[in-house]
């Protein structure tokens, strides 16, 4: 069956270091997200990649990078992390199409910056 | 203003209890509408497509209002197997496309 997988489901870190959170999906799908998820924010869009090689930001996409050199995954990278990234991490998954499109998502990462 | 509204609840209901959510959104270029559902600690799940004229499954009505710019999800006869907190997203077309949650509506079905 068609999946979405993230890795690793859980991890701390320290401030300052890089991280990279990894998002694989079967579905051939062109489209992919990254959303975190704070308490009180709801799920809030991270960077998000229409296709080979394109890649946007999203409303909260300082201290984060993607890079979208195949279909299947789009990797999430911070630079340098900091306590504010402290989260859970969704990567999701749609179809190109117009006016439809369900968002298909990961199982989440964990992320603790200490 | 955020883009998308919802009451964050909690709602306390009884099992076998009706139960409803609605939902602003500010963009009228908004395009189409979704209800999810997420479970404590797991990630978001398509519950239901939310249609301009208004479409049922179950025990789930969802109903769109353009000119008020809402949405709504009406859980008949409501389980325990419910409780869970509900999301509202919006999809946008303008330009580029986005989907837009809002902060979820928690509920709790009580025995």
């Amino acid at each position: 069956d068609a999946e979405i997988t993230q890795s690793p489901r859980h991890k701390i870190t320290e401030t300052g270091r890089q991280v990279t959170l990894a998002c694989h999906q079967t579905w051939n799908h062109n489209n992919m997200f990254w959303y975190r998820q704070d308490l009180g924010h709801g799920l809030r869009l991270i960077h998000y990649s229409y296709g080979v090689q394109d890649t946007n930001k999203g409303e909260v996409s300082d201290g984060y990078s993607v890079s979208r050199s195949n279909t299947e995954d789009l990797p999430l990278t911070l630079e340098s992390a900091a306590s504010s990234q402290t989260s859970v991490y969704f990567c999701a998954s749609s179809e190109q199409i117009a006016n439809t499109g369900e968002l298909f998502f990961g199982e989440g990462s964990r992320l603790t910056v200490l | 203003r955020k883009e998308v509204e919802q009451d964050p609840g909690p709602f306390n209901v009884p099992e076998g209890a009706t139960v409803a959510f609605n939902c602003t959104y500010s963009n009228s270029a908004s395009q189409s509408f979704f209800w999810y559902r997420q479970d404590c600690r797991k990630e978001p799940k398509l519950l239901m497509s939310v249609y301009s004229s208004g479409n049922e499954d179950g025990r789930f009505t969802a109903q769109l209002n353009r000119a008020s710019q809402y949405i709504s999800l009406l859980i008949r006869d409501s389980k325990l197997s419910d409780s869970a907190t509900y999301l509202c997203v919006v999809k946008t077309t303008s330009g580029t496309y986005k989907y837009i949650f809002g902060t979820g509506t928690r509920l709790k079905v009580l025995a």
